[in-house]
């Protein structure tokens, strides 16, 4: 299995700049989650898909932050615009769809934002 | 509102011994309980899950317990290695609403040869 798979790995732009990050999720997995971890934070849930519906998105930050899942093999994470206080790692997570199921995570995407 | 707690924030080992790592919740309305390790500019790792319903699980050197009623799990390392240096972190999941994944802040560990 090729696991969650992130893009991309490290990102650096300038602040202003639209930002996408992506993800594939393990095939067969109906849940897909966007983190962000911080130093300062943490491990922060921002959104969660269910079956390519949003279920939980009470985490996005601000509307600066958007996420799609248009089909059960792609998510896309977008800031527009960016801001220097973006800067984290954001991770992609899924799982089979049931509460009791382990969650598979992603390498991550480094983003700096200067 | 749901909180995750680890104690120690980091702890340092010499090779071999056997060591405990904690992890406290404020709600035991919980689905389960799942361990990750993070090791330096990596992802997660699921190390354990345990369901709600169970006391224990183990794998190879790890044992995880928890006890819901109290809040609180544990993951213990057996014989520690060196390779076992990561961040460990635990994670709740909630019961109710949409069943969100609630972590620690993690235990970063440091085994010495």
């Amino acid at each position: 299995d090729a696991g969650v798979i992130q893009s991309p790995r490290h990102e650096v732009t300038e602040m202003g700049q639209e930002v996408t990050l992506r993800c594939k999720p393990i095939s067969g997995h109906n849940s897909l989650f966007w983190y962000r971890q911080t130093m300062m934070r943490g491990l922060e849930l921002l959104i969660y898909f269910n079956n390519n519906v949003p279920i939980d998105d009470s985490g996005m930050p601000e509307d600066r932050f958007s996420a799609k899942m248009p089909n059960a093999s792609f998510s896309t994470l977008k800031i527009q615009p960016s801001e220097p206080r973006d800067s984290a790692v954001y991770f992609c997570a899924s799982s089979k769809q049931g509460l009791g199921n382990t969650i598979y995570f992603g390498e991550g995407s480094w983003l700096t934002v200067v | 509102k749901q909180e995750v707690t680890q104690i120690p924030a980091a702890l340092s080992v010499p090779e071999g011994e056997n060591l405990v790592l904690n992890c406290s919740f404020t709600d035991s309305a919980i689905y389960n309980l799942q361990w990750f390790r993070q090791d330096p500019g990596k992802g997660l790792t699921s190390l354990l899950l345990i369901q709600s319903s169970q006391r224990e699980q183990t794998s190879g050197r790890l044992n995880a317990s928890l006890d819901k009623s109290s809040g609180r799990s544990t993951l213990y390392i057996a014989a520690s290695q060196p390779g076992d240096s990561a961040t460990y972190l635990c994670a709740v999941r909630r019961r109710g609403g949409t069943g969100k994944l609630i972590f620690g802040q993690g235990t970063t560990l440091q085994v010495k040869p």
